[in-house]
């Protein structure tokens, strides 16, 4: 079985642009969460999907959105760039249902530098 | 929210010595309680995980223990070899957000030879 996959591995962006990082999760798992990885801040929650809605968010400004397509497969869009964004994001799906909590399987993420 | 701390942030160990994370949490309602390896330059993986009818867990030389009262949760690994050195992530989830997991800031545990 395929594990998780991040798409692209490297971005390198200039301030002011957008972004969009793309996941597909493992086959079957319905549910995909995202998280920013800094050195100094650990693993940050940005969001979690499950069959295409959003069900929960973190405490990131709004300029940070993700959605969930019908197979599964996530994107996460950041808008207007800065520096302080630049970070590993990870992603990790689960078949964590409604009321269920379930081992999270991680991608190898995506490193975005912000120049 | 939930509010996981966990300490130390570093350690140390000399091999065949034990090494233990703790964590705390601030959600009651917290039921789920996974512990990631992460080694340098690759994702995090899962090691163990326990859940809150459960005290203790066990799988070879690594342990969780739970104490609900006090919101509370250990990691120990015994007989640590070179291989454990990584950083740790302690995390807590609720039920109601299978997928949202607050994790702790990570212990970088080193394992000398």
């Amino acid at each position: 079985k395929a594990g998780v996959t991040q798409t692209p591995r490297y971005l390198i962006k200039t301030r002011g642009q957008q972004v969009t990082l793309s996941c597909s999760p493992i086959s079957g798992h319905r549910s995909v969460s995202w998280y920013q990885q800094t050195p100094g801040q650990g693993l940050q929650f940005l969001f979690e999907y499950f069959s295409e809605t959003q069900r929960n968010k973190g405490n990131f400004p709004g300029r940070f959105s993700g959605r969930q397509f019908s197979n599964s497969r996530s994107e996460m869009n950041v808008s207007t760039l800065e520096l302080g964004d630049s970070a590993l994001y990870l992603c990790a799906s689960s078949l964590a249902g409604p009321a269920m909590n379930t081992e999270a399987f991680f991608g190898q993420g995506t490193r975005l530098t912000v120049v | 929210g939930e509010n996981v701390e966990q300490h130390p942030s570093t350690l140390s160990v000399q091999e065949g010595d034990s090494a233990v994370i703790k964590c705390t949490y601030s959600d009651s309602a917290s039921n789920y309680f996974p512990w990631y390896k992460q080694e340098l330059g690759k994702r995090p993986q899962l090691i163990i995980d326990i859940r809150s009818n459960v005290g203790e867990k066990k799988d070879q030389r690594i342990a969780v223990t739970l104490n609900k009262t006090a919101k509370h949760f250990s990691l120990h690994i015994t007989e640590t070899q070179p291989e454990d050195s990584a950083v740790y992530f302690c995390a807590a989830s609720k039920p109601s957000g299978a997928g949202k997991s607050t994790f702790g800031d990570g212990t970088t545990l080193t394992v000398k030879p």
